[in-house]
C-alpha cells in the first residue's frame, strides 16, 4: 500500500530535549516536506526536499533540522525544543509539481 | 503571509445543498491544488488544476481557476455529512507548496 508513514504519532516532551521525528515514504517521490499545523494558521512549511541530499527552507525553518540521506527517508529534528514548537506536524511526499501525499501527522507537546 | 486565502473561513449547510468556497492567491502559480482534512487526522488530495486549465471535475467535485483574477473556487454539489471536513487551496510555484487557512465545512443532516 502506497503511504506516508510518520513516528511517533505523539509526542509529550521537556524544553530543550532533542527528539527526532521520522518520515519514511514508499512510493520513489522526489519530493518530500514538513508542515507544522496551529489553529487559524492552516499548514505552514518548515522544509523541503526535492531530492537526495537535496534540502531547502520553507516559511518557517527556525528551530529545526531536517536531512534527506536516503530517498524514502526525511527526518525532522529538534535540536532544542520550546513550547512554541507545540503544533501537529505533517509529513508530505510527492512527485514533483503533482498532488502531496501526507502522512498521519505528529502532535508534538512541548513543556 | 500566506500565499492562499480560503474565503469563507467556515461555512454551515444542509445536507444535500451545494457549497462553494474560494482562494486568492498573490503570485504566478504552476498549479493549485484542493485538499480536505477531517479533524486532526492527514490531508487528503482532492484536485489538482494547472496553470492553462480553467476547470476540472471529480465526481461532486468542480473546481475553476482564473489566473487573470488570481483565484479559484471549489464547489461541492448535492453534499452529504461526510462531506464535514476542512477544505485547503495549496498553490504550487517553483518548488514550493503554500496552503491557505482554510474553510470549515459542516453539513447538516
Amino acid at each position: 500500500e502506497a503511504q506516508v508513514t510518520q513516528n511517533p504519532r505523539y509526542l509529550i516532551t521537556v524544553t530543550g530535549k532533542k527528539l527526532t521525528v521520522t518520515c519514511s515514504q514508499n512510493m520513489n517521490h522526489e519530493y518530500m516536506s514538513w508542515y507544522r499545523q496551529d489553529p487559524g494558521l492552516g499548514l505552514r512549511q518548515i522544509y523541503y526536499s526535492m531530492n537526495v541530499e537535496v534540502t531547502d527552507k520553507g516559511d518557517v525553518p527556525e528551530g529545526y533540522k531536517v536531512s534527506r540521506k536516503e530517498k524514502r527517508n526525511f527526518p525532522l529534528i529538534l535540536e532544542s525544543p520550546s513550547p512554541n514548537q507545540t503544533s501537529l506536524y505533517f509529513c508530505a511526499s510527492s512527485s514533483p509539481y503533482s498532488e502531496q501525499f501526507f502522512g498521519p501527522g505528529t502532535r508534538l507537546t512541548v513543556l | 503571509s500566506q500565499q492562499g486565502e480560503e474565503d469563507p473561513q467556515a461555512l454551515s449547510i444542509q445536507e444535500g445543498e451545494n457549497a462553494t468556497m474560494n482562494c486568492s492567491y498573490k503570485t504566478s502559480i504552476n498549479n493549485l491544488q484542493w485538499y480536505r482534512q477531517n479533524s486532526g487526522r492527514g490531508l487528503v488530495h482532492l484536485i489538482l488544476i494547472r496553470s492553462n486549465e480553467r476547470e476540472k471535475h471529480s465526481g461532486r467535485l468542480r473546481v475553476t481557476l482564473d489566473t487573470s483574477k488570481k483565484s479559484s473556487s471549489l464547489l461541492i454539489t448535492a453534499s452529504r455529512a461526510a462531506d464535514t471536513a476542512s477544505y485547503f487551496c495549496a498553490t504550487a510555484a517553483g518548488n514550493k507548496l503554500t496552503f491557505g487557512g482554510g474553510t470549515r465545512v459542516l453539513v447538516k443532516p
